[in-house]
C-alpha cells in the first residue's frame, strides 16, 4: 500500500529562518503529489502540486517544492519564513495504481516566532 | 462563491444517538470525499464518491455510512456513534478523482461523542 511520511513533526522556527519540510512516498509508479496548508481554525488549502514536467514547483505565498524521483521525495521550501506561515502542513499523494486515492502524511506543525 | 459547505460545525452528543453530518458543493464536481483528521495520524480517508450513486470506501469506514443521491450533497451518517469516533471530519470535493485534480475543503466539523 502507499504510504507517505513526513518526517518532522513539529518545527519551530523564527521569523526569516529558512523552511525545508521533508516528504518521502513509498509508491514507485506515476504519482501525484500535493502540499496542503492548514492554517489555526481553518480548512485545508492547497499549497502546490506536482504531476509532471519541471520538478521544482512553485506555489501561493513563496513557497516551492522539489520532486526528487530518485529518491521518492517531495520536499517543501521557503527561503524566509513569517508568523503567519505557523500552520500545519500535510504531503499528500495519489496514483493511478491506488485508484487516486490521496494518501496523507501525518502533518507537520509548523510555529514561527516573531 | 466557490464553496464546500458543511453542518454542523460542531457537534456533541452521546453514545449511539444516529447523526447525519451534511457536505454540500457548489463547483459541479463530481468527486467528493469524507477525511477525519486526528492528532498524530493526518487525515484518513472514510469513503469517497466518484459520482451520482457511486461510493467507494476509504481506509476507515468502519461505522459510518454515506449516500450520493445529488451531484451537489455527500451526506455522512453515523448510525451509533460511538467515542472512538470523535474526531474533526472534512468534507471535501474535486473535478474528478482522478489525476492531479486539487480537492477544496469543507471547514471541517467538531464531533464528539461522550
Amino acid at each position: 500500500a502507499q504510504s507517505v511520511s513526513q518526517h518532522n513533526h513539529h518545527v519551530i522556527l523564527s521569523e526569516a529562518a529558512s523552511l525545508e519540510l521533508g516528504c518521502n512516498y513509498s509508491y514507485g509508479g506515476t504519482v501525484n503529489l500535493f502540499w496542503y496548508v492548514q492554517y489555526p481554525g481553518q480548512h485545508l488549502q492547497l499549497l502546490l502540486k506536482y504531476f509532471s514536467g519541471d520538478p521544482l514547483v512553485k506555489g501561493i505565498k513563496g513557497f516551492e517544492a522539489e520532486f526528487i524521483k530518485s529518491k521518492f521525495s517531495f520536499n517543501l521550501r521557503k527561503p524566509s519564513v513569517q508568523w503567519s506561515d505557523t500552520a500545519e502542513y500535510f504531503c499528500a499523494v495519489n496514483s493511478a495504481g491506488s485508484g487516486y486515492a490521496l494518501n496523507f502524511g501525518k502533518g507537520t506543525s509548523l510555529l514561527v516566532t516573531p | 462563491e466557490a464553496q464546500v459547505t458543511q453542518n454542523p460545525r460542531y457537534l456533541i452528543t452521546v453514545t449511539g444517538k444516529k447523526l447525519t453530518v451534511t457536505c454540500s458543493q457548489n463547483m459541479n464536481h463530481e468527486y467528493m470525499s469524507w477525511y477525519r483528521q486526528d492528532p498524530g495520524l493526518g487525515l484518513r480517508q472514510i469513503y469517497y464518491s466518484m459520482n451520482v450513486e457511486v461510493t467507494d470506501k476509504g481506509d476507515v469506514p468502519e461505522g459510518y455510512k454515506v449516500s450520493r443521491k445529488e451531484k451537489r450533497n455527500f451526506p455522512l451518517i453515523l448510525e451509533s456513534p460511538s467515542p472512538n469516533q470523535t474526531s474533526l471530519y472534512f468534507c471535501a470535493s474535486s473535478s474528478s478523482g482522478k489525476g492531479s485534480y486539487e480537492q477544496y475543503f469543507g471547514p471541517g466539523t467538531r464531533l464528539t461523542v461522550t
